[in-house]
């Protein structure tokens, strides 16, 4: 159980367009998904908290215009980078949580090369 | 602000040998969680275990368990038997329990090399 789908699993795209990053639960509501970006051998960086429903939480150094996020259903939340550049290359993950006890789950992340 | 503290950057284990990784924190909170996540070179984050710190006795799974000491705030992790397949980034993640929006701070992390 709690399995944590996430879309596509690497894109690779010119500058200046727009990518979109699904993250679905599988067999689990998730109340609460969470947005991280992962720098090669670093930690997971936190970018938002998306409760389904509401406007997503930024972390502090996030550009909200710039990473769209939705979370319109109990079961999807999906990431948009928009007019990406080749700076916002990197590995993005997504996770959810269910009830207010229940670790987070993690998606299998999605890596976005921009050219 | 709460901190997670992970001092040793990468760590080594013979197969079949017991490791143990290093994880403290700081915090003003009582209740609280205390995940211990894998990470292997597929990237996927896999829970390995988690404590609950109410609870006094330590949590365990498998070949895997922790030593957490509340009133040092630390929470380390022992992997017995290693296995090849152990070989990971292993990331400490501490989440209050109050606060309400169950977010996680994470460790930088400690790779751990099976050596064969």
């Amino acid at each position: 159980g709690a399995v944590v789908s996430q879309h596509p699993s690497w894109v690779i795209c010119k500058s200046g367009t727009s990518v979109k990053i699904e993250c679905r639960s599988l067999d689990f509501q998730a109340t609460t998904m969470f947005w991280y970006r992962q720098f090669p051998k670093q930690s997971l960086m936190l970018m938002a908290t998306s409760n389904e429903g509401s406007k997503a939480t930024y972390e502090q150094g996030v550009e909200k215009d710039k990473f769209l996020i939705n979370h319109a259903s109990l079961t999807l939340s999906t990431l948009t980078v928009t007019s990406a550049h080749p700076e916002d290359s990197s590995f993005y993950i997504c996770s959810a949580r269910g009830g207010h006890h229940q670790p987070q789950h993690f998606g299998d992340g999605t890596r976005l090369s921009i050219l | 602000a709460q901190t997670v503290t992970q001092s040793q950057p990468e760590m080594s284990v013979q197969e079949a040998e017991t490791v143990t990784l290093s994880c403290t924190y700081d915090t003003s909170e009582s209740d609280y969680y205390l995940f211990w996540y894998k990470q292997p070179p597929s990237r996927q984050m896999i829970l390995v275990i988690r404590q609950e710190a109410y609870k006094q006795q330590n949590a365990t799974e498998n070949r895997f368990s922790v030593n957490f000491q509340k009133a040092a705030k630390s929470f380390s992790l022992k992997i017995s038997d290693s296995q090849l397949g152990d070989a990971a980034m292993y990331f400490c993640a501490y989440r209050s329990s109050t606060s309400g929006t169950y977010k996680y701070i994470f460790g930088t992390g400690t790779r751990l090399k099976v050596l064969a």
